[in-house]
C-alpha cells in the first residue's frame, strides 16, 4: 500500500524550532518529488515547500523562506522539514504529499506547459506555536 | 505572486450537475488539478492535468481548462460528493492553491 506517515508535530513556543518527518512506503520514494502542505484548521490549503527526486531542486513559499528547510533521505525513504524561528501563524496541520511534475511541449516545441500535482497525501501532523 | 480564485460555496441538488470554477491569469496556459477534502480527512486528488481522472475516481468527475478559467464538473452529484474542493496550478516554481469551494448537496 502506498503510504505517507508524518510525525514530529507538537506544541512549541514562538521563536522555537521543530523538525517534522514523513515516512514513505509502498513505492519507490526516490522517483518522486515530495511536498509539505499546511492547513490552518477551518482554512484552506497552503503549499509550503517541495524537493525534486535527488534533492537538487528545492522551492519554498515566500512566508517560510529562510526559516524552514526541506530535506530528504532516499536511503531511508524519508522527508523532513526543519522549522526554525516559528511564529504563531505557522500553526497548522502539516501534510506530506507525493508530487508528480512533467513538461508538455507544444507549437513545435516553442512553448511548454508544466504540470504538477500531488497524488498521495499523508494524514498530517499538527504544529501549534504558542506561549 | 500568482493567485487562483474560487467561489466560496456552490450548492447542488442530488442528481444534478455541479460546476466549480477556478480563475487565474492565463490559467489555460498552465495545467490545473483538483482536490476533494472531506471534514477531518486529507485531500484526495480527483482531477489532474486539467481533465485526467486518477484511478478510483468516479467518471462523474470531469475537468476542463481554457482562457482564465478551469472548471471541475460533477455530473449526477451524490450526497457523498459534499466536500471542500481546491484547485491547484504550478507557477514560477511554486504550487498555488485556490481558496477552496464548499460544495453542498441539498
Amino acid at each position: 500500500e502506498v503510504q505517507l506517515v508524518e510525525s514530529g508535530g507538537g506544541l512549541v513556543q514562538p521563536g522555537g524550532s521543530l523538525r517534522l518527518s514523513c515516512a514513505a512506503s509502498g513505492f519507490t520514494f526516490s522517483n518522486y518529488w515530495i511536498n509539505w502542505v499546511r492547513q490552518v484548521p477551518g482554512k484552506g490549503l497552503e503549499w509550503v515547500a517541495n524537493m525534486n527526486q535527488d534533492g537538487s531542486e528545492t522551492y519554498y513559499v515566500d512566508s517560510v523562506k529562510g526559516r524552514f528547510t526541506i530535506s530528504r533521505d532516499n536511503a531511508k525513504n524519508s522527508l523532513y522539514l526543519q522549522m526554525d524561528s516559528l511564529r504563531a501563524e505557522d500553526t497548522a496541520v502539516y501534510y506530506c504529499a507525493r508530487g508528480i511534475r512533467g513538461l508538455y511541449y507544444y507549437d513545435s516545441g516553442t512553448h511548454v506547459r508544466v504540470y504538477y500535482y500531488m497524488d498521495v497525501w499523508g494524514k498530517g501532523t499538527t504544529v501549534t506555536v504558542s506561549s | 505572486s500568482y493567485e487562483l480564485t474560487q467561489p466560496p460555496s456552490v450548492s447542488v441538488s442530488p442528481g444534478q450537475t455541479a460546476s466549480i470554477t477556478c480563475s487565474g491569469d492565463k490559467l489555460g496556459d498552465k495545467y490545473a488539478c483538483w482536490y476533494q477534502q472531506k471534514p477531518g480527512q486529507s485531500p484526495v486528488l480527483v482531477i489532474y492535468k486539467d481533465s485526467e481522472r486518477p484511478s478510483g475516481i468516479p467518471e462523474r468527475f470531469s475537468g476542463s481548462n481554457s482562457g482564465n478559467t478551469a472548471t471541475l464538473t460533477i455530473s449526477g452529484t451524490q450526497a457523498m460528493d459534499e466536500a471542500e474542493y481546491y484547485c491547484q496550478a504550478w507557477d514560477s516554481s511554486t504550487a498555488v492553491f485556490g481558496g477552496g469551494t464548499k460544495l453542498t448537496v441539498l
